[in-house]
């Protein structure tokens, strides 16, 4: 059974950088199959897909935060982070990682999400 | 921008009730990659419905998906407690690559 668990600071000063990680157990991230995404979603709001990382390191970014986000993998750990840059309490959100298999097109495997809040 | 809006906002229902979700794109979406999500509350999204119209493993038949192009439906025939939840519509495809509709929360009357 695939498994995803994010990690990182719940707690991020304003202007300062979000970083997480998400580990991935269970399977490979090496495999071809999957898009390794972050996905975000503010307090009683909606779902926002931030980028994906692929096993090569390409990677896909939402136009709408592109430029302050960086996806990184790294293989020999099996796992993959989040950096966003420049952050405002409008990024106070939970954070999900989750697998995208890019053949049957679904989110099917997501980790439990960490509630990160910006704030002095 | 594909935009999927999501209608009603609120669904109020009973148990053993019909359940109709409505779920519309402002771009053509492939059916292939539309997808339905429950989330409970403190919980990650589960999938339900892939492909538009196909249960994921564990899913029961009184789930269903239809629709094509636009217009996209979940309907669930007959309500169980455990169902009431919010559900997301996502499609995949369409800039920016992936978009998720704002929710419809299936609340208990």
């Amino acid at each position: 059974q695939v498994q995803l668990q994010e990690s990182g600071p719940g707690l991020v000063k304003p202007s300062q950088t979000l970083s997480l990680t998400c580990a991935v157990s269970g399977g490979s991230i090496s495999s071809g199959d999957y898009y390794w995404s972050w996905i975000r979603q503010p307090p009683g709001k909606g779902l926002e897909w931030i980028g994906y990382i692929y096993y090569n390191g390409d990677t896909y970014y939402n136009p709408s935060l592109e430029g302050r986000i960086t996806i990184s993998v790294d293989t020999s750990k099996n796992q993959f982070s989040l950096r966003l840059n420049s952050v405002t309490a409008a990024d106070t959100a939970v954070y999900f990682c989750a697998r995208f298999d890019w053949v049957s097109g679904y989110f099917q495997y997501w980790g439990q999400g960490t509630l990160v809040t910006v704030s002095s | 921008e594909n935009v999927l809006t999501q209608s009603p906002g609120t669904l109020s229902l009973s148990p053993g009730e019909r359940a109709t979700l409505s779920c519309r794109a402002s771009q053509s979406v492939s059916s292939s990659f539309l997808t339905w999500y429950q989330q409970k509350p403190g919980q990650a999204p589960r999938l339900v419905i892939y492909g538009a119209s196909s249960r994921a493993t564990g899913i029961p038949d009184r789930f269903s998906g239809s629709g094509s192009g636009t217009d996209f439906t979940l309907t669930i025939s007959r309500l169980e407690p455990e169902d009431f939840a919010v559900y997301f519509c996502q499609q995949y495809g369409s800039s920016p690559m992936f978009s998720f509709g704002q929710g419809t929360k299936l609340e208990i009357k």
